[in-house]
């Protein structure tokens, strides 16, 4: 039972270039997550989706893109990286309300 | 503005020096806090739930209490392996506005043997 898992760990990008990041969780929870982490600030959601098909935006959207095709992934994708992007990212999971209980170990995600 | 507050920023402590970690929010329509536990290069782990004022929730050393204004974290008598960061966050429904969680900036505890 692995829980939440992201793939990759760590990723370095330039400017302008695009990439997805990928969760999958094995608990058949409804609800995911992806938040951001950045040195002396609260984890912030970026987008979230409450069930396979479906996705709403969080408190930092712009930039980013989100698709949940099915209901164990959650795919968040920048289409042109910025230096603000540079971050650590969290997938999460719940199984009914919408707070994270379950989280990946991170992409650590720089850009130049 | 709803904001959530945790102090200190880092404390630390000997083993087996009992101390508490503070959560302050001036939210409306709060709904739950939440505590997580954050070890570095690893995502938070979920502890607890606390949902109206007076209640108290226990983890082998640690409780959690909450009231009207701030969540509280005792730690009991700690080790070393309890060093981490530990976040607070406060699920609110607002007038008018959509259901959020407000993550603090979290408490860096460090337990020296």
């Amino acid at each position: 039972n692995a829980g939440v898992t992201q793939t990759p760990k760590f990723r370095v990008l330039k400017t302008g270039q695009s990439m997805t990041l990928l969760c999958a969780q094995d608990m058949n929870h409804e609800y995911m997550y992806w938040y951001r982490q950045d040195p002396g600030m609260g984890l912030r959601l970026i987008h979230y989706s409450v069930g396979e098909g479906t996705t709403a935006k969080g408190e930092v959207p712009d930039g980013y893109n989100v698709s949940r095709l099915k209901k164990q992934n959650f795919l968040l994708g920048l289409e042109s990286a910025a230096p603000s992007q540079t971050s650590v990212y969290f997938c999460a999971s719940s199984r009914t309300e919408r707070v994270p209980q379950h989280f990946g170990d991170g992409t650590r995600l720089s850009i130049l | 503005e709803d904001q959530v507050t945790q102090s200190p920023e880092a404390l630390r402590l000997q083993e087996g020096e009992s101390s508490s970690l503070n959560c302050s929010y001036t939210v409306s329509g709060l709904r739950g806090l939440f505590w997580y536990r954050q070890d570095p290069g690893k995502g938070p782990e979920f502890l607890f739930t606390l949902y109206s004022a007076g209640e108290e929730k226990e983890k082998e050393r640690l409780k959690a209490t909450l009231t009207k204004k701030e969540s509280f974290l005792h730690i009991t008598a700690p080790k070393p392996e309890d060093s981490a960061t530990y976040l607070c966050a406060v699920q609110l429904n607002p007038r008018g506005g959509s259901e959020k969680l407000v993550f603090g900036k979290g408490t860096k505890l460090t337990v020296n043997p």
